[in-house]
């Protein structure tokens, strides 16, 4: 059974550091690896998604990188502004009825 | 995002009451999901689609039912409502080149 999680469960950085959330799972035979960020009361919104056969992916501030064989990933994100302030969730998809795999995400916030 | 909607968005019922949730999708993507999020479980897969009258179960589906008629839509129904399943509920779709998953707003139900 596939196991995400994600460290640290919360994270408080003052704005304009770099910081960097990280995400391991047991099971290395993923099809893709996906970041979603949710804020309070709302629903989850895609940032990146990383196919298996790719190492990263980069979406203005935000870096994503996968190292399948040792079942981790890492979110970078520079430069870190008040309005990145969330929940960050990592979540696997397995070939079986591509079902999607949650951590428990990282609750960030960027205090001015 | 995959034009999903989610009704009703706040529900309070009483515990034996049945209950249905709706998820309309406006993308035509073929796999659906019904989660639930609950504070230190984080997003659990109740039940999914990957077709028309083509659902299977996830990982806690016991207490709940799906049916799809149309491609663009989904219904979970509480057969018979407990306390245990006060939570909020989210639909997805996954479709797309990279088949990412999009993500409703949710519904939470309180359950009394």
């Amino acid at each position: 059974k596939q196991e995400v999680t994600q460290i640290p469960a919360a994270l408080s950085v003052p704005e304009g550091e770099n910081l960097v959330l990280n995400c391991s799972f047991t099971d290395s035979a993923i099809y893709n690896l996906q970041w979603f960020r949710q804020d309070p009361g709302k629903g989850l919104t895609s940032l990146l998604l990383i196919q298996s056969s790719q190492r990263e992916q980069t979406s203005g501030r935000l870096n994503a990188s996968l190292d399948k064989s040792s079942g981790r990933s890492t979110l970078y994100i520079a430069a870190s502004q008040p309005g990145d302030s969330a929940t960050y969730l990592c979540a696997v998809l397995t070939g079986t009825a591509s079902k999607l795999t949650f951590g428990t995400g990282t609750r960030l916030q960027v205090t001015l | 995002d995959a034009g999903i909607t989610q009704s009703p968005r706040h529900k309070v019922t009483e515990t034996g009451t049945p209950v249905t949730l709706r998820c309309h999708q406006t993308e035509n993507h073929r796999y659906m999901y019904w989660y639930r999020q609950d504070p230190g479980h984080g997003l659990r897969l109740i039940h999914y689609s990957y077709g028309v009258k083509d659902t299977d179960k996830g990982e806690v589906s016991d207490g709940y039912s799906v049916s799809r008629s149309k491609t663009e839509d989904f219904l979970l129904t509480l057969e018979s409502a407990t306390s245990s399943q006060t939570s909020v509920y989210f639909c997805a779709t996954q479709g797309g080149v990279e088949e990412t998953q999009y993500f409703g707003p949710g519904t939470r139900l309180l359950v009394l």
